[in-house]
């Protein structure tokens, strides 16, 4: 079975610092991963996945990732904060064919003017 | 737009009492998933379907039920609620199994008193 922990419940950083929420899975197969994105009272969103292929992953509103096998990590990063960045964080991952996507519990993302 | 709706946005239910919360998605995806959202632990899965016909169990099945009548409805009931499902409600869908990434509807929040 696969799982997922996220380093950090609480991230704060000021306007135009470098966002950085960490990803460490476990998996007894190649993984598939993700990020996703929750705005207050909304659902998930999704950032970006990893599948196959390039380790280095970009995704929407600036945001990358970067699929690291030896370290097991799938770290979120984003050059220069802005406020509309603040949300909470899921990373998560899957199997291929699988139908159970496992969540991180969650980084809530501050950006402070 | 397309997308997932779920419905009702917000419930408050007594204990004991019956409750269905609708998903209806309009993408044709084959794969349609139910998860709750609890402080702390992230998203769990409860019950999915690969396709309209099939369905399984996920994490945490236990007091919940499922159907999958056609491609674009996936309705979640509670038989007889308890306190301990006051939660956040998360019905997702992909093209075709967990790897493709998820769909998410807005959420359905459910206290239980």
């Amino acid at each position: 079975a696969q799982s997922v922990t996220q380093l950090g419940s609480h991230v704060s950083v000021s306007e135009g610092a470098l966002v950085l929420l960490r990803c460490n899975y476990s998996s007894s197969v190649p993984p598939y991963l993700f990020w996703y994105v929750q705005y207050p009272n909304q659902g998930l969103q999704l950032l970006l996945k990893y599948t196959t292929g390039a380790t280095l992953v970009k995704g929407i509103n600036g945001f990358e990732a970067e699929f690291k096998k030896s370290e097991t990590s799938f770290h979120l990063t984003k050059p220069s904060a802005h406020m509309s960045d603040a949300a909470e964080y899921f990373c998560a991952v899957s199997r291929y064919n699988n139908n159970d996507m496992r969540f991180g519990a969650g980084t809530r993302l501050t950006v402070k003017p | 737009i397309a997308g997932i709706t779920q419905a009702p946005t917000s419930q408050i239910l007594a204990a004991g009492r019956r409750m269905t919360l609708r998903c209806t998605q309009d993408m044709r995806h084959n794969a349609m998933y139910w998860y709750r959202q609890d402080l702390g632990l992230g998203l769990r899965l409860i019950h999915y379907s690969n396709t309209a016909g099939t369905t399984g169990k996920g994490e945490v099945p236990d007091g919940y039920s499922v159907s999958r009548a056609n491609t674009d409805d996936f309705p979640l009931t509670l038989a007889s609620a308890v306190p301990s499902q006051t939660s956040v409600y998360f019905c997702a869908s992909s093209p075709d199994g967990a790897n493709y990434g998820y769909t998410f509807g807005s959420g359905t929040r459910l206290t239980v008193v």
